[in-house]
Parts: C-alpha cells; structure tokens; sequence
C-alpha cells in the first residue's frame, strides 16, 4: 500500500501562476521527499524535509511539513513550461524503505 | 560519473521466460534498489539491498529475485515472466538506507512488456 497520497490527481495551469501540490501520509515518518519525473525518464530529486522541519526552499520551491495532520505540500512559484511533469511524495517508513504516491501531473501551458 | 545506469532500455518477453534486468552506479552508493511503476501510477518497492550481500524484501517481491555481489552492480531477475510484469523498471541508488534520510538517485528505467 501506498503511505503517500498526492492531491490533486493532475493540475493544468498558465505559466507564471503559482502551482500547490498536497501529500498526506498515514504513519509517523523521519523524513518527506518530493521527486519530479518528466516524461518517460526516472525521477529526480527535488527536496527533503525532515520532521522537525516545518518548512523549506530551494529555488522556486517551497515543501511545508505539517507533522500534526500528517500533510505536506510543494509550491512552485512562477511555473514555466518546463515544470511540466509528474511530481511524487515519497516517505521513509520502519526499516530502510521508501515509499512514494501515485503522484500529481502538472501541465504548465505556455 | 555515470550515475545510475541500467539496462535493456526496452525488452519484450513471452510468457514464461526468465531475463535479468541490469544496474549499476559508480557512486560508491551502499543501498540500491528496485522499483516498478505502472502506468499512471506511483513506485512500487520490489527489492533493495543496503549493502554488498544483503538483500531484502520491498513491496511486491513476489516473481523476482535480486543478488548483490559488488556494491556497484544490482541485478534484477525475474523467474518465469507473466502479463501482470508488464511495467517500468527503475533502479535508485543512495548513500545509506537509513530511514530514506537520503536522496535516491535514479535510473533512466527499463520499459518491460510480457505478452
């Protein structure tokens, strides 16, 4: 079973509008991870958050952590064409397993 | 450095034949695993090793065996392959298996199709 779950399912919007993807988890976690993936490639990592972390930037992204309602998004600010891709949570459970969603698909229309 | 690398890119199987799907990463990474996503869907954690020798169970294990002999290499092999293996393959590579405390570098993924 999945232990992350990404809301919306697919996003359309226009370049230059802010983009928010949500991920909610079921159990306690250390860390939470987004990953990008474009079309048929692998995914890359794009940030990690750890627990007692409640917020974080890196470039145009910024992942929030909300440990007390098991939640976390990612924004990214000023969206391009080349945002356009899949982006996943992944979450690191008991043992050395991570654990990924079924993933947002963002469409940035230029 | 290469990264993740892994190989066939492609591959089409019948029914019942067996084949092992290739990995390797030249950053000296102590875990690895495999994951397979199908279409529209997130990754699904098939096996991983946290270093040379050791090995262990993901997600859905079941109709694949993995080994690791070197810390570089991470082979994928699948028994006897069914329509329900049809999928995308990836191989992720990180520093330590410690709790997914690390980023996983990925493969470019090994697109598999059984009829």
């Amino acid at each position: 079973s999945q232990q992350g779950e990404e809301d919306p399912q697919a996003l359309s919007i226009q370049e230059g509008e802010n983009a928010t993807m949500n991920c909610s988890y079921k159990t306690s976690i250390n860390n939470l991870q987004w990953y990008r993936q474009n079309s048929g490639r692998g995914l890359v990592h794009l940030i990690l958050i750890r627990s007692n972390e409640r917020e974080k930037h890196s470039g145009r992204l910024r992942v929030t952590l909300d440990t007390s309602k098991k939640s976390s998004s990612l924004l990214i600010t000023a969206s391009r064409a080349a945002d356009t891709a899949s982006y996943f949570c992944a979450t690191d459970e008991a043992g050395n397993m991570l654990t990924f969603g079924g993933g947002t698909r963002l469409m940035v229309k230029p | 450095n290469a990264g993740v690398t892994q190989t066939p890119k492609f591959q089409v199987l019948k029914t019942g034949q067996s084949m092992t799907l290739q990995c390797a990463q030249d950053m000296n990474h102590e875990y690895m695993s495999w994951y397979r996503q199908d279409p529209g869907m997130g990754l699904r954690l098939i096996h991983y090793s946290v270093g040379a020798g050791i090995t262990d169970q993901g997600e859905v294990p079941n109709g694949y065996n993995v080994s690791r002999s070197t810390t570089e290499d991470f082979p994928l092999r699948l028994l006897s392959a069914a329509p329900s293996q049809t999928s995308v393959y990836f191989c992720a590579s990180s520093y330590s298996g410690n709790r997914g405390s690390y980023e996983q570098y990925f493969g470019p993924g090994t697109r598999l199709t059984v009829t």
